[in-house]
């Protein structure tokens, strides 16, 4: 079963307005959650790494004014896109790593639309 | 510039025979390399991996080989199954993985025909 929920699974909103995404650790407690951004027929891009307590580490060229991260608890790491625009129209996904040597689990993605 | 390269966009295979997916990267930094495979609306998963002070390594159906002179790996799948039908992403890290920051290639669609 899924180890990392990511929610919502799609969203479309309005040109100007802001978008959350929540990215939780079901049943393990994830010390680093990184968020990443994937434009069609484009990679994975990683954005942001964030930490349990401190300030998310972001990625050149990512604005962290627009990408809002706040990793407040052990199991919940939030992406705000604040003012979104068409071109931040995007498929934004979560993963999630516990301490030591455990793997790093997705999220099933969210798809950002931007009209 | 694209650090990791996955040059095949697709690839489709008989059932039963192999499938061999490709990956090239230009960070000599690399030392940590890693599969995932996506399904449509999931996100992805961890398939295989292997450290660069390896050149190969075997899980079952899959085994990922290194060549480090010419920046290359790949992925072996036999025999291929129609569950394998997925797009297949080769990952690298620094430092061993440790830091878990992953730089992506762009993907290849396996498509595994009956």
């Amino acid at each position: 079963g899924a180890v990392v929920s990511q929610h919502p699974s799609r969203v479309i909103c309005k040109s100007g307005t802001s978008v959350k995404i929540e990215c939780r650790s079901l049943d393990f407690q994830a010390t680093t959650m990184f968020w990443y951004r994937q434009f069609p027929k484009q990679s994975l891009m990683l954005m942001a790494t964030s930490n349990e307590g401190s300030k998310a580490t972001y990625e050149q060229g990512v604005e962290k004014d627009k990408f809002l991260i706040n990793h407040a608890s052990l199991t919940l790491s939030t992406l705000t896109v604040t003012s979104a625009h068409p071109e931040d129209s995007s498929f934004y996904i979560c993963s999630a790593v516990g301490g030591g040597n455990s793997p790093l689990h997705f999220g099933n993605g969210t798809r950002l639309t931007v009209t | 510039d694209q650090q990791v390269k996955q040059n095949s966009p697709s690839l489709s295979v008989q059932e039963g025979r192999i499938s061999i997916l490709n990956c090239d990267y230009t960070n000599s930094m690399f030392d940590y390399f890693l599969w995932y495979k996506k399904y449509p609306a999931e996100g992805p998963t961890f398939l295989i991996s292997i450290s660069s002070i390896k050149d190969k390594n075997e899980d079952g159906r899959f085994t990922v080989f290194l060549n480090k002179s010419a920046k290359h790996l790949s992925l072996h799948i036999v025999p291929s199954q129609p569950g394998d039908s997925a797009v297949y992403f080769c990952a690298a890290s620094v430092e061993g993985g440790s830091n878990y920051k992953l730089t992506f290639g762009k993907g290849t669609l396996l498509t595994v025909n009956p």
